[in-house]
């Protein structure tokens, strides 16, 4: 089992509707959560950051995390084209060490 | 503020060929770190630089190596290249290290081509 997994796309919504993406851990000493956007050619940059449970609000981004059943998920509302990169989903330790889901290809359709 | 640069940009190497990358963070940050980017691995942690010292490390073969001088500046050196080596390397820096909420800045990245 990989320590972060992310759902493994392609994903593909139409311009305008949610898109949901999601990413789970296996170390529940885990203290730190991100979310990246890579566009095709480029190096991450970074979306969200979220620590505590519940859910943490950034303008078109939500990211949510429940630390209990080790799963933390983006929602991009009102999808545009320009939204379509790989995002990639990061938990960092009590370590600072940090582990890198797969990523998730989201292409929005106009 | 400048943000994290690499040098050089792209890299064509042949194997058994060694290689030096650098990574200059932005400026104040004092913890650099190391990843490899494959389309089949993904990213993947190389290692952690802080204070010219290396506090993380991933599971690389010792043909990976790494230090970073006193200024923050970074250099990643590999030995004895692979074919499998050719990747995307990212260095990424943030304000100090240990701290696990801190969030990283990547560079632009050196692709290296291993023929």
């Amino acid at each position: 089992q990989k320590e972060v997994e992310q759902n493994s796309g392609p994903l593909s919504v139409p311009e305008g509707a949610i898109a949901s993406l999601n990413c789970t851990y296996s170390d529940r000493g885990s203290q730190s959560f991100f979310w990246y956007r890579q566009y095709s050619g480029k190096s991450p940059e970074l979306i969200m950051s979220i620590y505590s449970n519940g859910d943490k609000e950034d303008g078109r981004f939500t990211a949510q995390l429940n630390k209990a059943s080790q799963y933390v998920s983006l929602l991009i509302r009102d999808s545009q084209p320009s939204d379509s990169a790989t995002y990639l989903c990061a938990v960092n330790t009590n370590a600072g060490k940090s582990t890198f889901g797969d990523g998730t290809t989201l292409t929005v359709k106009p | 503020k400048a943000g994290v640069t690499q040098t050089p940009r792209y890299l064509i190497k042949t194997r058994g060929q060694q290689v030096t990358l650098s990574c200059s963070p932005i400026s104040g940050h004092r913890s650099v770190s190391w990843y490899q980017q494959t389309p089949g691995q993904g990213l993947q942690f190389l290692f952690e630089y802080f204070s010219e010292t290396q506090r993380n490390k991933g599971n690389f073969p010792g043909r990976f190596s790494g230090r970073q001088f006193s200024n923050s500046r970074s250099e990643m050196n590999v030995s004895t290249l692979e074919l499998g080596d050719s990747a995307l390397y990212l260095c990424a820096s943030s304000p100090t290290s240990g701290g696990s909420w801190e969030t990283q800045y990547f560079g632009p990245g050196t692709r290296l081509l291993v023929l």
